[in-house]
């Protein structure tokens, strides 16, 4: 069965500091998705990334920069030079291919607080 | 792109009471849509998985009877909470996947349902 960890219940830092989040992740497929959202205050789930299993060439979007290591089963997400908006809750999350519906496993979320 | 509403955003019902959830994919068609239920902080946790014209398929643990999902066209599904109880309440998101988009979901804003 699929399963998504994220060891980091909360991380305060403040705001220009960086933080990464971990994820790591369990599957017996070959071919699966990963993904990273977030969730502000608001409630709303945002799309951040999304990355397939056969991709393991990092990415940086802005601030924003993923690594992936099948090796460790592991796709850590890090926040460069922290805004206070980066405040809200992240989750990581696993769809494997061969799962009916591609349905999606979340990780407990990661809970990020940028203080000014 | 990549629009998904919820209606209502937010809803007080009383005990006994039932209430409908609309989501709506408003630039793309969805054949299939998810819905999920978050408790205070806490991960998602998958309820139901809408496709478009046929049955939902329900995690276990999901009473069907209780929360009835249709899912009538490529835009629209929607989510019934009959009886409502206390234990309800909870913070309810949907999600609409795009298929032309690399199968990601889109989330909804979601709803916040709290039965007195």
């Amino acid at each position: 069965a699929q399963k998504v960890t994220q060891a980091q219940t909360e991380i305060s830092v403040v705001e220009k500091e960086d933080v990464t989040l971990d994820c790591v992740y369990e599957t017996r497929d070959t071919t699966y998705y990963l993904f990273w959202y977030k969730q502000p205050p608001s409630g709303e789930l945002v799309f951040l990334i999304r990355r397939n299993s056969f991709d393991e060439q990092n990415e940086i979007s802005g601030r924003y920069s993923w690594n992936f290591q099948k090796s460790t089963s592991s796709f850590n997400f890090t926040i460069t030079a922290s805004q206070v908006v980066d405040s809200a809750v992240y989750f990581c999350a696993l769809s494997e291919a061969s799962a009916a519906g591609n349905k999606l496993t979340f990780g407990g979320g990661t809970r990020v607080l940028v203080k000014p | 792109g990549a629009v998904v509403s919820q209606h209502p955003s937010w809803v007080i019902c009383k005990s006994g009471t039932s209430v409908k959830i609309e989501c709506r994919s408003l630039d793309f068609q969805a054949t299939t849509m998810f819905w999920y239920r978050q408790f205070p902080k806490q991960s998602l946790m998958l309820m139901a998985t809408s496709n478009e014209g046929s049955k939902a398929t329900y995690e276990q643990g999901v009473e069907k009877d209780k929360f009835l999902i249709n899912h009538a066209s490529l835009t629209l599904s929607t989510l019934t909470v009959t009886s409502a109880h206390p234990e309800d309440s909870s913070f309810y998101i949907c999600s609409a996947r795009w298929t032309l988009a690399t199968d990601t979901q889109y989330f909804g804003p979601g709803t916040r349902l709290t039965v007195l």
